[in-house]
């Protein structure tokens, strides 16, 4: 197992485009998360699915922002009409969470999104 | 809601002396702590965390961390710091009771290791 795999590392985008990430989590993990990381800040919390539920979407995410994790396994996440202010690293990370267990996430290296 | 704090933007630290990183969180329920550490172009890496049971519990690299539920910290220790530790360290915490199966992070404390 390879880990966390993000792809793509890095997209400098025009404002106003549509962009789309996707994330590969670690094959046995059922749980996925997406954060968004700008410089000197800690990681925020966008939204998580189990398999292939989203149970949670932060209230800060507008609806420009929309994620999938089709059948379960990778997730996209897709940004519409993009602005400046979606500068940001975007990561994701998977856990084999369960309703009794608790464990650290793995997180995948980031995609690096810049809005010119 | 939950919430975390880094009171520590940065902390200097001399290598073979001790670390502490602080780290006090607020939440409603029972809380569970974590804590990450960043690498300069690396992704995050989980270290340890604490559930329940021992208030100091061990993870990576040699570091522990204690939690004292009277003063809602869970401050993050070594006993004698690296060159090598030198990274961005994040604490965590999510509220089981009220918050789901989010973590929120905090805003992340710079630790460098002189030699």
């Amino acid at each position: 197992d390879t880990g966390v795999s993000q792809d793509p590392r890095h997209k400098i985008t025009k404002r106003g485009q549509n962009v789309t990430f996707r994330c590969d989590p670690i094959s046995e993990h059922n749980r996925l998360y997406w954060y968004r990381q700008t410089l000197g800040q800690g990681p925020e919390f966008l939204t998580y699915f189990q398999n292939e539920a989203q149970l949670e979407k932060s209230r800060l995410l507008s609806d420009r922002f929309s994620a999938e994790r089709p059948k379960g396994s990778f997730s996209t996440l897709e940004i519409q009409r993009t602005e400046q202010g979606d500068s940001a690293m975007y990561l994701c990370a998977s856990s084999p969470e369960t309703a009794t267990t608790n464990y650290g996430y793995t997180f995948g290296s980031g995609t690096r999104l810049t809005v010119v | 809601a939950q919430s975390v704090a880094q009171p520590e933007d940065q902390v200097n630290v001399a290598e073979g002396n001790p670390l502490t990183v602080k780290c006090t969180y607020s939440v409603s329920g029972n809380p569970y702590l974590f804590w990450y550490v960043q690498y300069p172009n690396r992704g995050l890496q989980f270290l340890l965390k604490y559930i329940t049971g021992d208030n100091l519990v061990k993870g990576s690299y040699g570091f522990e961390a204690e939690f004292n539920k009277s003063q809602t910290s869970f401050h993050l220790k070594k006993p004698s710091a690296l060159v090598s530790d030198s990274a961005l360290y994040f604490c965590a915490v999510r509220d089981i009771n009220t918050g789901g199966f989010k973590t929120i992070f905090g805003a992340g404390t710079r630790l460098f290791v002189k030699a």
